[in-house]
């Protein structure tokens, strides 16, 4: 079974701050990795996916996330948030051929930037 | 418009009635999935079909039934909805390509109230 933990439930930051939100899955084979957002009253969006090649992924709005498969981590950054950021932030693990497109999320970061 | 449709968008019923959520996609993927949304539980999969003739349960699919009408259709019904089934019910749809299949596109969401 393939599971998500994210560690931050709830990050506030002030604007032109650096964002690091953490994520590590379990799977024991080929996985693929996505962030999602969703701004307040709105459906989820795609941030940002892995699916394979370079580890380090860059997505909209200026979003990267690195893949570390030794640390099964796929933690998402942002080296200067904006007001527009505050939003609430999904990691998700796709786990290869068995579960493909049976995406597992993890329980969501709530970001809040002041401005 | 919407790629992915969701109707209706807010609901507000009584215990023991039945509810039908419909969905309906524009986007030609052969996949569609049901997820609730809870908070601090982030997204939780309760059905989903990887094509008409394909129906499978997810991880909380106890009270809950679904129909795959059509390519482009997927209903979820409550059978007879009890207060714990207040949630927010997203539609999703992915296409069925090897390595792509994990990429999830939201509807905006069905908000509904069991009192």
């Amino acid at each position: 079974a393939q599971s998500v933990s994210q560690h931050n439930h709830h990050v506030i930051l002030s604007e032109a701050a650096s964002l690091e939100l953490g994520c590590n899955y379990s799977y024991g084979g080929t996985v693929n990795l996505f962030w999602y957002v969703q701004y307040p009253g709105q459906h989820l969006q795609l941030l940002l996916k892995y699916f394979s090649g370079d580890p380090l992924v860059k997505g909209i709005k200026g979003f990267e996330a690195e893949f570390i498969k030794s640390k099964f981590s796929f933690n998402l950054r942002k080296p200067s948030v904006q007001w527009s950021d505050t939003a609430e932030y999904f990691c998700a693990v796709n786990g290869g051929n068995t579960n493909a497109g049976k995406s597992t999320f993890g329980d969501g970061t709530t970001l809040t930037v002041k401005p | 418009d919407a790629d992915v449709t969701q109707t209706p968008r807010n609901r507000i019923t009584k215990t023991g009635k039945r509810i039908m959520l419909e969905c309906s996609q524009t986007k030609g993927h052969d996949r569609m999935y049901w997820y609730r949304q809870d908070p601090g539980l982030g997204l939780r999969l309760i059905y989903y079909s990887f094509d008409v003739k394909d129906i499978n349960k997810g991880e909380i699919s106890d009270g809950y039934s679904v129909s795959r009408q059509a390519q482009a259709k997927f209903s979820l019904s409550l059978e007879s909805a009890i207060p714990n089934q207040t949630a927010l019910y997203f539609c999703a749809t992915s296409e069925s390509a090897q390595g792509r299949a994990g990429e999830l596109f939201f509807g905006e969401g069905s908000r509904l109230t069991v009192l």
